[in-house]
């Protein structure tokens, strides 16, 4: 079946960690997402990327690192610098590069960051 | 970066009620989404709309696209128990490759 896959479900971070949360897409969508979602407020974009080897910034990068060295792969790390690192994590996924009718982003189920 | 303003933010409704939720921006957009996630989930697209006073359905779902390219409303009829979730309208703006989202109406279906 064809889909994008995050993982793990759940997650857990010790002071000082670096953690990374997997994003993976057999649809050959060419762009990929990551969002930050905390109760109560919409979906923010942290870091996007419309081709391999080649990502943006998006409105909440700080203290957030990708990469993309493979079409398929989008995995996204939080560095200890985020400071408040504790929400739902989205990762999702589109065709083209932004043309008319390519809008339509694809979700994965999401990974559950904690702080302990 | 710019948010959508949805309303309401969150909702009880009986079932078999109909459902109404708008979705505002101060500036305009060529398209308009609108999502709905389950608790725990990913969002799920459920319609796409292209063109002002656009209006179209999906199963007891219609969505429309304002005439002034700066609002949309999503109405679902008969409301069921699975309907329950957040839904989320989401717009581009033409000339610009970001989807904006909205932040959300929570839908409670009371059985």
């Amino acid at each position: 079946d064809g889909g994008i896959t995050q993982s793990p479900k759940y997650l857990f971070r010790k002071e000082g960690q670096n953690v990374t949360l997997s994003c993976e897409q057999n649809l050959n969508h060419d762009a990929m997402y990551w969002y930050r979602q905390d109760p109560g407020q919409g979906l923010r974009l942290i870091y996007y990327s419309q081709i391999v080897n080649d990502f943006q910034k998006g409105d909440i990068a700080e203290g957030y690192s990708v990469s993309r060295e493979k079409k398929e792969s989008f995995p996204l790390t939080v560095t200890s610098a985020q400071k408040n690192p504790t929400a739902f994590y989205l990762c999702a996924s589109r065709f083209g590069q932004g043309g008319e009718g390519d809008e339509k982003l694809f979700f994965g189920s999401g990974t559950q960051l904690s702080v302990l | 970066g710019q948010q959508l303003n949805q309303s309401p933010q969150s909702m009880f409704i009986q079932e078999g009620e109909d459902v109404s939720m708008n979705c505002t921006s101060s500036s305009i957009f060529n398209t308009w989404l609108w999502y709905k996630q389950d608790p725990g989930e990913g969002p799920v697209l459920l319609i796409a709309l292209y063109k002002a006073g656009e209006l179209t359905s999906n199963g007891r779902l219609t969505a429309q696209f304002g005439i002034t390219r700066k609002d949309s409303f999503l109405n679902i009829s008969a409301s069921i128990p699975s309907d329950v979730g957040i839904y989320f309208c989401a717009g581009r703006r033409a000339g610009y490759q970001k989807v904006t989202f909205g932040t959300g109406t929570k839908l409670q279906v009371i059985p």
